[in-house]
């Protein structure tokens, strides 16, 4: 009964480069979250989206940052050009139900996360 | 500005005695509080939710208080183990923001033997 599971665990990219992070939600499981998480500071929230939509992408910065949830595979966390101050721990969560059903009832489950370091 | 406060400073505490985090939260007005657990290299663990409209609530060694009027949530563990050494995430969840969690920096516990 696998979790969420997010691949690479580790991703090293020099600056100017892509990275792209994805996230397997669990199975069964159509709501996914992405968050952002900086040295000594809490998780920040960057997008919510089902599958082949985004519903919320208010905490995506609005260069270079990009997600989708396609109809098949993982959702993927696309970072173009990257900065030094990308580095940080994306952790990607999902739930079975929609999450306007509350927390309760839409319960968030997180992965382990992709470290990205940019040189 | 919105500010979740969370003791920044690690706490160390004996094995056997209970812990008690605290989280201060200003310019919100949560529907819920949760509380997560995270071990180094790994992502958030839900340890337990609480409502607005419940003071405590229990799950076997841990309790967790809600007080909107101070707008503060203490999370205790009784008969603390070194197992219980982790980070510990508060993050209160605000009406009609299901989808976004908002976390407080952490508090890092450490059980010493």
């Amino acid at each position: 009964n696998a979790g969420v599971m997010q691949n690479p665990r580790h991703l090293v990219r020099r600056r100017g480069q892509e990275a792209r992070l994805r996230c397997s939600p669990m199975k069964g499981h159509s709501h996914v979250y992405w968050y952002r998480q900086l040295p000594e500071e809490g998780l920040k929230f960057m997008v919510y989206l089902q599958k082949e939509n985004i519903i919320d992408e208010s905490g995506m910065p609005k260069e270079r940052f990009s997600a989708e949830f396609p109809k098949e595979g993982p959702s993927i966390l696309r970072i173009q050009q990257v900065v030094r101050g990308d580095s940080a721990a994306y952790f990607c969560a999902s739930s079975a139900r929609p999450a306007i059903r509350g927390p309760g009832l839409a319960r968030q489950y997180f992965g382990p996360g992709t470290r990205l370091t940019v040189t | 500005s919105q500010k979740i406060e969370q003791n920044s400073e690690a706490l160390n505490i004996q094995e056997g005695k209970t812990a008690t985090l605290t989280c201060n939260y200003t310019n919100y007005s949560p529907a819920y509080l949760q509380w997560y657990r995270q071990d180094p290299g790994r992502g958030p663990v839900f340890l337990l939710l609480i409502r607005e409209n419940e003071k405590e609530k229990r799950k076997e060694r841990l309790k967790v208080t809600f007080d909107t009027t101070l707008k503060q949530s203490l999370f205790h563990i009784t008969a603390s183990q070194p197992a219980d050494s982790a980070t510990y995430l508060c993050a209160p969840v605000l009406r009609g923001g299901y989808n976004k969690l908002i976390f407080g920096a952490g508090t890092r516990l450490a059980v010493h033997p």
